[in-house]
């Protein structure tokens, strides 16, 4: 069964934490994005990439950062971490540069102390 | 940049009934719309999409609806079940089919609950 792992539900961290949330996928995608989800604003785009080492900044990248040094693994870094950066937070994989069928993860909830 | 509106934000209708969730556009250069349910603890599922060169497409029970000259397009769910009680998201983009880099413009989730 394909999927999109990311490793943790949940973390709680303190304000000027640096801060890794990983993700993996099976699928060997080219392309995998991070998207941020808050109630009433939907989900609004981080960052992405569309190879090894490659990324792009999304609407939203200010306080992140990415690092995609396997085709299969893609972090998002918070340098310093800040209570608005309290989220949703989800990885999502496609075979399609374009972004179309997106595949996502379960998503881990960060609460930011 | 794209922007994408959503509604109702909230829904709820009885078993049964039909449910129609509605978003606008504003970028004329879209051609991509996929619809995205989440369900409780889960990520986002991609349920139906559609194409600019199509103006209906019907999966069973869900149907999607485009309406170019107006930039927007609507989720249609018929016999709706207590399982179809979910957050569904809209989305928008361009260079679908093509070769750019492209990127989702997602609208703001409408959270349908489905009474028995």
């Amino acid at each position: 069964d394909v999927k999109v792992t990311q490793s943790s539900r949940y973390l709680v961290k303190r304000t000027g934490e640096k801060v890794f949330l990983e993700c993996v996928q099976d699928m060997d995608h080219e392309n995998m994005f991070w998207y941020r989800q808050d109630p009433g604003l939907g989900l609004r785009l981080i960052y992405f990439s569309y190879d090894v080492k490659m990324k792009e900044k999304g609407d939203i990248p200010e306080g992140y950062s990415v690092s995609r040094e396997k085709k299969e693994r893609f972090s998002l870094i918070l340098e310093s971490a800040s209570t608005n950066q309290t989220s949703m937070y989800l990885c999502a994989s496609s075979p399609q540069v374009t972004g179309e069928k997106l595949l996502f993860g379960s998503g881990t909830q960060l609460s930011v102390l | 940049g794209e922007n994408v509106e959503q509604h109702p934000s909230t829904l709820s209708v009885q078993e049964g009934d039909s449910a129609v969730i509605k978003c606008t556009y504003s970028d004329s250069a879209s051609n991509y719309f996929p619809w995205y349910k989440q369900e409780l603890g889960k990520g986002p599922q991609l349920i139906i999409d559609i194409r600019s060169n199509v103006g209906e497409k019907k999966d069973q029970r869900i149907a999607v609806t485009l309406n170019k000259t107006a930039k927007h397009f609507s989720l249609h769910i018929t016999e709706t079940q207590p399982e179809d009680s979910a957050v569904y998201f809209c989305a928008a983009s361009k260079n679908a089919g093509g070769t750019s880099y492209g990127k989702l413009t997602f609208g703001q989730g409408t959270i349908l609950t489905v009474h028995p």
